[in-house]
């Protein structure tokens, strides 16, 4: 059993649609990211916070927004996605930013 | 983008024979780990190894470590069915790189029972 749980497993959605994917760990770690993983690639890291600080790849588009509601919880809100956003997306979790992370199981994302 | 090239990208292999899987990154690093990914599920932590050390084990894995060749490599001992999965290293560079995960292509081991 993975220790970082994401929900929801799978997510269809429209483009004008607006969803949320949520991460949540237990394990007092204070560092959390989010990937985008497409098929037979290695993730690409979109976001982190850590120590309370959010750090943005400048390359993710506005359309993915995090937020951080607590240390133990981070969402990713999603508005008006494209289908190139179809991907697996992938929360992890790390006591400090150079520790192994652990990662959930993600979300399947599928942009109609 | 992504610093860290692995070769090969498919390796196939019969149960019981070992593995090799190799990894070169191109800036300093703080350390490298590797990790694996079973189909349709998240990475899993497999070992790290730190800047100044040359070789680590776990159980059936082995990892070497050269900075001066910046390259790593993943040796599986006596491999089983099990083992299929995608393995990818992953280097964490120096104070100025925010301490974040930069992985490689993958490699993907499958394995034949």
């Amino acid at each position: 059993d993975t220790e970082v749980t994401q929900t929801p497993k799978h997510l269809v959605m429209g483009m004008t649609n607006k969803k949320s994917l949520k991460c949540e760990q237990h394990m007092g770690h204070r560092a959390m990211y989010w990937y985008k993983q497409k098929a037979k690639k290695p993730p690409e890291l979109m976001f982190v916070y850590s120590y309370e600080k959010l750090s943005i790849n400048e390359s993710v588009p506005s359309r993915f927004s995090p937020e951080c509601p607590n240390s133990s919880l981070l969402n990713l809100h999603l508005h008006a996605l494209q289908p190139e956003d179809s991907a697996l997306y992938l929360c992890a979790s790390s006591q400090q930013g150079n520790q192994p992370q652990h990662f959930g199981d993600g979300t399947r994302l599928s942009i109609l | 983008s992504q610093q860290g090239e692995e070769d090969p990208q498919a390796l196939s292999i019969q149960e019981g024979e070992n593995a090799t899987m190799n990894c070169s990154y191109k800036t300093s690093i703080n350390n490298l780990q590797w990790y694996r990914q079973n189909s349709g599920r998240g990475l899993v932590h497999l070992i790290l190894i730190r800047s100044n050390e040359r070789e680590k084990h776990s159980g059936r894995l082995r990892v070497t470590l050269d900075t001066s060749k910046k390259s790593s490599s993943l040796l599986i001992t006596a491999s089983r069915a099990a083992d299929t999965a995608s393995y990818f290293c992953a280097t964490v560079g120096g104070e100025t790189s925010g301490s974040r995960l930069t992985f490689g292509e993958g490699t993907q081991l499958t394995v034949n029972p």
